[in-house]
């Protein structure tokens, strides 16, 4: 069965610092697709990347940058540089194929907090 | 452009009631879903349509029914709502039941009394 584990419920840092959200996840399928999303305070969640079980290759995308390792079934989630705007929650989600295409399961979610 | 767009925001339902959420998306997505979120459980999917005609259950289905109106609306029924339904509901749709990325609703928060 497929599962997402963000173990980070919380975490809180001072602007400019740098933080890490974690992301695990189990899957027997070898075609899946791995996802972020955020959630500010407002309440709708905005699609940040994707990433298929065939690239491996880290990304970056201003001061967001992604690191997938499929050694260790991890899809871990780096803001460099914190902003007060980037205080949200931050949802992992993964794909595997199902009934009529794909499965989505979301992690639980880390809540960021970022201090001025 | 509107997206994702759910009805209504709000909602207070007494134990027992049957209440209908609606989703609508203009984007020509083939694919539709209905998520529930609750405190520390992520989002949790209830049901999804892969394309217009099909439905299928997700990881929490029980309670609920769902509608695939046509390819723009898909509609998430409770017919006897219980407390333990009190969330908030997202709704979403991708391009196809893929690799797509979903793009969300603003969610409906409902509470059963």
């Amino acid at each position: 069965a497929q599962k997402v584990t963000q173990a980070q419920t919380e975490i809180s840092v001072v602007e400019k610092e740098d933080v890490t959200l974690d992301c695990v996840y189990e899957t027997r399928d070898t075609t899946y697709y791995l996802f972020w999303y955020k959630q500010p305070p407002s309440g709708e969640l905005v699609f940040l990347i994707r990433r298929n079980s065939f690239d491996e290759q880290n990304e970056i995308s201003g001061r967001y940058s992604w690191n997938f390792q499929k050694s260790t079934s991890s899809f871990n989630f780096t803001i460099t540089a914190s902003q007060v705007v980037d205080s949200a929650v931050y949802f992992c989600a993964l794909s595997e194929s199902a009934t009529g295409g794909f499965k989505t399961i979301f992690g639980a979610g880390t809540r960021l907090f970022v201090k001025a | 452009n509107a997206g994702v767009t759910q009805t209504p925001k709000f909602q207070v339902l007494k134990t027992g009631q049957s209440m209908t959420l609606q989703c609508a998306q203009d984007m020509n997505h083939n694919s539709m879903y209905w998520y529930r979120q609750d405190p520390g459980m992520g989002l949790r999917l209830i049901y999804y349509s892969a394309s217009e005609g099909t439905t299928d259950k997700g990881e929490v289905p029980n309670g609920y029914n769902v509608s695939r109106l046509n390819k723009r609306e898909f509609s998430l029924r409770l017919e006897s709502a219980a407390p333990s339904q009190t969330s908030v509901y997202f709704c979403a749709s991708s391009r196809d039941n893929s690799n797509q990325p979903q793009h969300f609703g603003d969610g409906t928060r409902l509470s059963i009394l």
